[in-house]
């Protein structure tokens, strides 16, 4: 069965600082994987998507996140966070014979001025 | 309306009371599916609808009802629920070009009394 791991449960960050959020997954074969973005009382928002390609995807809102099938990894980056990205951040694994999709414990991100 | 909406956004119930959780999906998609969403806890997938059909019930009470009459339209039929299962009530939705990436409602914040 497919797993994600989300390591830190909560990241304190400085606006203008940069961000990264860990995801690592285990599945046998090449994942989908997914970052979705949730705000306070709302939704899941998707930020971007990797399926196959250039390992490096950009999403929305300036964020990136890199596919490294050695580490089994797919972690998010944001060079220079704003205020307006304190959320909780969620790492999602699908893969080829169905789906639906694994979810991660998920990331808070505070962001102080 | 763009988008997945659901309605209502709040609501509180008694143990005994019936209600209804509503879904609506304007992107032209076919899967539709209901999380559960409690603190601390990774999402729960609870059912997925694809073209109308039920094919997954993921070991869900039989308090929870879902209903899918049409591609657009996605229904949770609520009864004698506990109050463990206050939580936020998530819908998806997702396309035949690509099943795996969901797209999210804002949620029902659910409090059972």
């Amino acid at each position: 069965a497919q797993s994600v791991t989300q390591p830190d449960i909560h990241i304190t960050v400085s606006e203008g600082a940069s961000l990264e959020l860990r995801c690592n997954y285990s599945y046998g074969a090449t994942p989908y994987l997914f970052w979705y973005v949730q705000s306070p009382g709302q939704g899941l928002q998707l930020l971007l998507k990797y399926f196959s390609g250039d390992t490096l995807v950009q999403g929305i809102k300036g964020f990136e996140a890199e596919f490294k099938r050695s580490q089994s990894s797919f972690n998010l980056r944001k060079p220079s966070v704003h205020w307006s990205d304190a959320a909780e951040y969620f790492c999602a694994v699908g893969h080829s014979n169905d789906y639906k999709l694994s979810f991660g414990a998920g990331t808070t991100v505070t962001v102080r001025a | 309306e763009t988008g997945v909406t659901q309605t209502p956004r709040h609501l509180v119930m008694g143990m005994t009371n019936k209600k209804s959780l509503k879904c609506e999906q304007h992107l032209g998609h076919n899967a539709m599916y209901w999380y559960k969403q409690s603190a601390k806890k990774p999402l729960e997938l609870m059912f997925v609808y694809n073209f109308k059909e039920q094919t997954e019930n993921n070991s869900v009470p039989s308090r929870f009802s879902p209903e899918c009459p049409n591609s657009s339209h996605l229904f949770l039929h609520l009864h004698t629920l506990q109050p463990e299962d206050s939580a936020l009530y998530l819908c998806a939705s997702s396309g035949t070009r690509d099943l795996h990436t969901q797209y999210f409602g804002p949620g029902t914040r659910l409090t059972v009394l």
